[in-house]
């Protein structure tokens, strides 16, 4: 299995610009998580999804930050407008809850730099 | 609420010496433990797991850990530390029933020296 995938891998732009960031989780799982990691803050979980439906979006910082599961084997993170303080490595996670998994396999992350 | 703790930010141990790195829960009910890795520039990559049986858990890269539910904690231990085990390193808790998502610890920045 390919792992989880991110795209992009870095992304750079202005503040006020929109930003999508993208994730393709492992195949077969049925939950689906957004984290935010900065030096400051540390690691924080902004949504998560189980069977594509949104659960806990209770860390997603603002309005301007809006997730999507349009189907089992897609997802994005949309920031806009972007602001400086938006800047971190954005990670998706995966994971199949049930029996005795439920661990999560994280992608390698988007790093967001807003100027 | 239920939480997990790191309590030491950085932990240095001499290459060769075994190294533990700590955590502690406060849940209710029986939790998943885990622990995670990530060396710089990566995403966490899952190393073991705690669910049910043997309080010992045998993982990744030789890494251990010993569930002790007395203490409530989950110690992750390695008998001899090398180098490249330098990273940061997280222990998550999962709650049955109380959602899919796991709550991690801070983490604690292990450095193995020569």
């Amino acid at each position: 299995d390919a792992g989880v995938i991110q795209s992009p891998r870095h992304e750079v732009t202005e503040m006020g610009q929109e930003v999508t960031l993208r994730c393709k989780p492992i195949s077969g799982h049925n939950s689906l998580f957004w984290y935010r990691q900065t030096m400051m803050r540390g690691l924080e979980l902004l949504i998560y999804f189980n069977n594509n439906v949104p659960i806990d979006d209770s860390g997603m910082p603002e309005d301007r930050f809006s997730a999507k599961m349009p189907n089992a084997s897609f997802s994005t993170l949309k920031i806009q407008p972007s602001e400086p303080r938006d800047s971190a490595v954005y990670f998706c996670a995966s994971s199949l809850v049930g029996g005795v998994a439920y661990e999560q396999y994280f992608g390698p992350g988007t790093r967001l730099t807003v100027t | 609420a239920q939480s997990v703790a790191q309590p030491e930010d950085q932990v240095n141990v001499a290459e060769g010496n075994p190294l533990t790195v700590k955590c502690t829960y406060s849940v209710s009910g029986n939790p998943y433990l885990f622990w995670y890795v990530q060396y710089p520039n990566r995403g966490l990559q899952f190393l073991l797991k705690y669910i049910t049986g043997d309080n010992l858990v045998k993982g990744s890269y030789g890494f251990e850990a010993e569930f002790n539910k007395s203490q409530t904690s989950f110690h992750l231990k390695k008998p001899s530390a090398l180098v490249s085990d330098s990273a940061l390193y997280f222990c998550a808790v999962f709650i049955p029933g109380g959602g899919n998502k796991l709550t991690f610890g801070t983490g604690t920045q292990l450095k193995v020296e020569l």
